[in-house]
């Protein structure tokens, strides 16, 4: 069975500091996504990557096949970053496996 | 482009009343999915359309129905409401299997 495992549940940032989440997966999956839901609900795509490196503004997520494992990095974090970031994986035949997600709270 | 939008936005029902979640997309999108959110729980998928006139069970299938008699609508239907059921749900669209998912904004359902 296709599992994903996120890491920390809950973390808390002062602004400016630069964030990590994790999230390993198991065998079968062959590609990554990154969500993040805003505290109103809301649900967006950030990334999806199947090797190395994707940028975008102030986030990077990367990913090593080898080790099974992604990571979501913020640079610069802002109280605007504060949401649920969710890891999501893909094996291409069957429907993505979500992680349970990762709480992120930065203060000013 | 709205996107993907759902109706209605909130909904409370009686325990054993029924109704249904429309889902629509306006990418031209094949592949529609339903999901429900749960405290603790994550995302867990319900069912999901890989393309007009089909459907395929999720992770959680029982208690729902769907129908997608039109490439752009996605229909979830509870047939007779339990409080089980109280929960987020979330509908999602992608041009391809694997490819970035497109999510609405929601639909809040309490049963009582």
């Amino acid at each position: 069975k296709n599992e994903v495992e996120q890491s920390p549940q809950n973390l808390t940032a002062q602004e400016g500091e630069f964030i990590t989440i994790n999230c390993s997966y198991s065998v079968g999956i062959s590609a990554l996504h990154w969500l993040q839901q805003h505290p109103g609900g809301g649900i967006v795509s950030l990334f999806m990557l199947s090797s190395g490196k994707k940028k975008h503004g102030r986030l990077i997520a990367t990913i090593n096949i080898q080790e099974k494992h992604s990571s979501l990095h913020i640079t610069a974090s802002h109280p605007r970053d504060s949401a649920v970031y969710i890891c999501a994986g893909d094996s291409g035949n069957t429907p993505l496996v979500f992680g349970k997600g990762t709480r992120l709270s930065v203060i000013a | 482009n709205a996107g993907v939008t759902q109706t209605p936005k909130f909904r409370v029902l009686k325990t054993g009343q029924s109704m249904t979640l429309l889902c629509a997309q306006d990418m031209n999108h094949e592949y529609m999915y339903w999901y429900r959110q749960d405290p603790g729980m994550g995302l867990r998928l319900i069912h999901y359309s890989v393309g007009e006139g089909t459907t395929a069970k999720g992770e959680v299938p029982d208690g729902y129905n769907v129908s997608r008699l039109k490439k752009q609508n996605f229909l979830l239907g509870l047939e007779s409401a339990a409080p089980s059921q109280t929960s987020v749900y979330f509908c999602a669209s992608s041009y391809l299997g694997v490819d970035t998912q497109y999510f609405g904004p929601g639909t809040r359902l309490t049963v009582l």
